[in-house]
């Protein structure tokens, strides 16, 4: 069982570059979230979906897209990449089972952008 | 709106003390609580969740905390620190389930 499984694992882009952070799961869960996390800001919230087709912003959205065409997959699209986007990104999913149902986290894409 | 904080970014312990890892949250109606840790380079594991069920929560790798309503906190502690308990420790809180909020986070170091 692989559980949230991201790629790439590492990514430099420079700045203006686009590209597509991959995010799959393989655990039939309905909600699925992408975080960033900072040094010292823990994470924070850029979208999340709640069932195939179904999207919402987050707290820090922009300069961000995301999709949710199937249940396993939600890939996050930067376009026109800024300095201000390196970071560290993780993707979760949950089961919403029951109201404290954990988060499951993969492990992570580092990204900086030059 | 929740928010969660963390007092202290950097703890250091010695091997065999206590650990104690703090975190207060603000919430209009009691929350749901979580503790996760990150390991380098890998994702956020769950570490322990409150149910409700009880106010004291036990954990993994021997891990526990406490939910003081009164205190709005969920203070993380361990009897006696390992070596392989050094990692980055996040405490997180959601009303409803749907969204998380976490707190910054507080970077457990383990001395020999």
């Amino acid at each position: 069982n692989a559980g949230v499984t991201q790629t790439p694992k590492f990514r430099i882009l420079k700045i203006g570059q686009s590209m597509t952070l991959q995010c799959a799961q393989d655990m039939n869960h309905n909600y699925m979230y992408w975080y960033r996390q900072d040094p010292g800001m823990g994470l924070k919230l850029i979208y999340y979906s709640v069932g195939a087709g179904i999207t919402d912003k987050g707290e820090v959205p922009n300069g961000y897209n995301v999709s949710r065409s199937t249940t396993e997959d939600f890939p996050l699209r930067l376009e026109l990449a800024a300095p201000s986007q390196t970071s560290v990104y993780f993707c979760a999913s949950n089961p919403r089972d029951r109201e404290n149902s954990p988060l499951h986290f993969g492990n992570g894409t580092r990204l900086t952008v030059t | 709106a929740q928010s969660v904080t963390q007092l202290g970014s950097h703890v250091s312990v010695s091997e065999g003390a206590l650990v104690l890892l703090r975190c207060n949250y603000s919430s209009s109606v009691p929350p749901y609580l979580f503790w996760y840790v990150q390991y380098p380079n890998q994702g956020l594991q769950l570490l322990l969740k409150y149910t409700s069920a009880a106010t004291l929560v036990k954990g993994i790798n021997g891990f526990e905390a406490e939910f003081k309503k009164s205190e709005t906190s969920f203070h993380l502690t361990k009897p006696s620190a390992h070596m392989s308990d050094a990692a980055e420790y996040f405490c997180a809180v959601t009303l409803y389930g749907q969204n998380f909020v976490f707190g910054p986070g507080t970077r457990l170091s383990v001395l020999p």
